[in-house]
């Protein structure tokens, strides 16, 4: 139980145009998702907490213009890296904290998808 | 501020040695801790974690770790190492109050050698 997909796993884009990422929780629902930015041999840097039905918080320093994030159901969150640059070719990962799903989870546990690796030529 | 740290990048075991991964932290209140493995260009995967109760957690894959309050620690164990958990594995903590966010040490490459 508790698996979370990522979609796509990788992509390659062209500079100046904008890619959507999806993360799902497949077998429970979410009312919390994270997304976080990873560069290689680094830590996971937390980009923005995404709650189901409102607006996502960001982390000081993140551009929410440039990195939109919809959280449009209990199992959907989607990251949008808008007029994508070099600079923001990285491996960007989402976690769901289990919520309420009629069965016992471990609430207080974040689970991550398997991430997506952007590169902006 | 709160933190949490791992300090060292990497640990070289030979298989059936134990291994430990160190783990400290430093937050308000009571902490939850975890550890999570990262295998190659995938994402993390939950290993353990330490909210209350017995200060000994065991986990997936035979690990385990050990939460000391006074010292601050919540260190990763294994009793005999495998080459299948050469991986990089990350400490993190999620304080109180702060809507269920954690904090991530940098990471420590664990190397097992046959």
């Amino acid at each position: 139980g508790a698996v979370v997909s990522q979609h796509p796993s990788w992509v390659i884009c062209k500079s100046g145009t904008s890619v959507k990422i999806e993360c799902r929780s497949l077998d429970f629902q979410a009312t919390t998702m994270f997304w976080y930015r990873q560069f290689p041999k680094q830590s996971l840097m937390l980009m923005a907490t995404s709650n189901e039905g409102s607006k996502a918080t960001y982390e000081q320093g993140v551009e929410k213009d440039k990195f939109l994030i919809n959280h449009a159901s209990l199992t959907l969150s989607t990251l949008t890296v808008t007029s994508a640059h070099p600079e923001d070719s990285s491996f960007y990962i989402c976690s769901a904290r289990g919520g309420t799903s009629g069965r016992p989870l471990k609430a207080d546990t974040q689970y991550f998808g398997p991430g997506t690796r952007l590169t902006v030529l | 501020a709160q933190s949490v740290a791992q300090p060292e990048d990497q640990v070289n075991v030979a298989e059936g040695n134990p291994l430990t991964v160190k783990c400290t932290y430093s937050v308000s209140g009571n902490p939850y801790l975890f550890w999570y493995v990262q295998y190659p260009n995938r994402g993390l995967q939950f290993l353990l974690k330490y909210i209350t109760g017995d200060n000994l957690v065991k986990g997936s894959y035979g690990f385990e770790a050990e939460f000391n309050k006074s010292q601050t620690s919540f260190h990763l164990k294994k009793p005999s190492a495998l080459v299948s958990d050469s991986a990089l594995y990350f400490c993190a903590v999620r304080p109180g109050n702060q809507g269920g966010k954690l904090i991530f040490g940098q990471g420590t490459e664990l190397s097992v050698k046959p």
